[in-house]
């Protein structure tokens, strides 16, 4: 079964406007990260935010903010008032177990190419 | 605002030939990781290591491939046949801890011919 599934591969969006790419996750690990990245066409991948399982509220950074549901397994990415440089290719990501002495791996999504249109 | 750096940028390399990707962590990151992207395609773990020892590795990393620390900066990953189906990029990434998020470096484009 697939850990991370992103079932979006491309979505367009109106500058200015929100924008929520989909993310659900697989696990059994009470303990787990998820993370969100952007890879412009240049290449490089850029952290964008963090949500631990066990943070009460949804994390935000700036005009990106994680709607996490817990129950639903889900960790949306929301992008508000885009900007043409939003356009990019967006991977979600999870780490599990999150275990001080062990570099676990991320696991990363198949990745939602985003189109920002003026 | 401190980053990984990985050298070179792009490497073109024959089949059969090492090559050697290099990466600078962040300076207080404890956890570095080797991920590859094939162009078009998700990212894939290679290799994690901590506390100058392996802590994880997936099926890509066979025989062919190693990493070292070969001291208190440096962080190598090293692929001593290459084939084509090496050719990717390949990210670098440290973090602090296992909680915080992983910084990745620019990539190294590999291009076996």
């Amino acid at each position: 079964a697939q850990k991370i599934t992103q079932t979006q591969p491309g979505m367009f969006v109106q500058e200015k406007e929100a924008v929520t790419l989909d993310c659900t996750y697989d696990t059994s690990d009470p303990s787990y990260g998820l993370f969100w990245y952007k890879q412009p066409s240049s290449g490089e991948m850029i952290f964008l935010i963090y949500q631990g399982s066990y943070d009460q509220q949804n994390a935000t950074e700036g005009r990106y903010s994680l709607n996490f549901q817990k129950a639903r397994k889900s960790a949306n990415l929301v992008i508000s008032a885009s900007q043409l440089g939003d356009s990019a290719m967006y991977f979600c990501a999870m780490r599990e177990p999150l275990v001080s002495g062990s570099a676990r791996q991320l696991t990363f999504g198949s990745g939602t190419q985003l189109t920002v249109l003026p | 605002e401190p980053e990984v750096t990985q050298t070179p940028s792009h490497q073109v390399t024959q089949m059969g030939q090492e090559v050697i990707l290099r990466c600078v962590p962040i300076s207080n990151h404890l956890y570095f990781y080797w991920y590859r992207q094939i162009l078009g395609q998700k990212v894939e773990f290679l290799v994690s290591f901590y506390n100058n020892e392996i802590s994880e590795k997936s099926e890509i990393f066979d025989d062919q491939f190693s990493v070292e620390r070969p001291d208190g900066s440096n962080f190598t990953l090293k692929i001593r046949s290459t084939k084509l189906e090496d050719s990717a990029m390949y990210f670098c990434a440290s973090s602090e801890e296992v909680s915080t998020e992983a910084f990745f470096g620019q990539g190294t484009r590999l291009t076996v011919v």
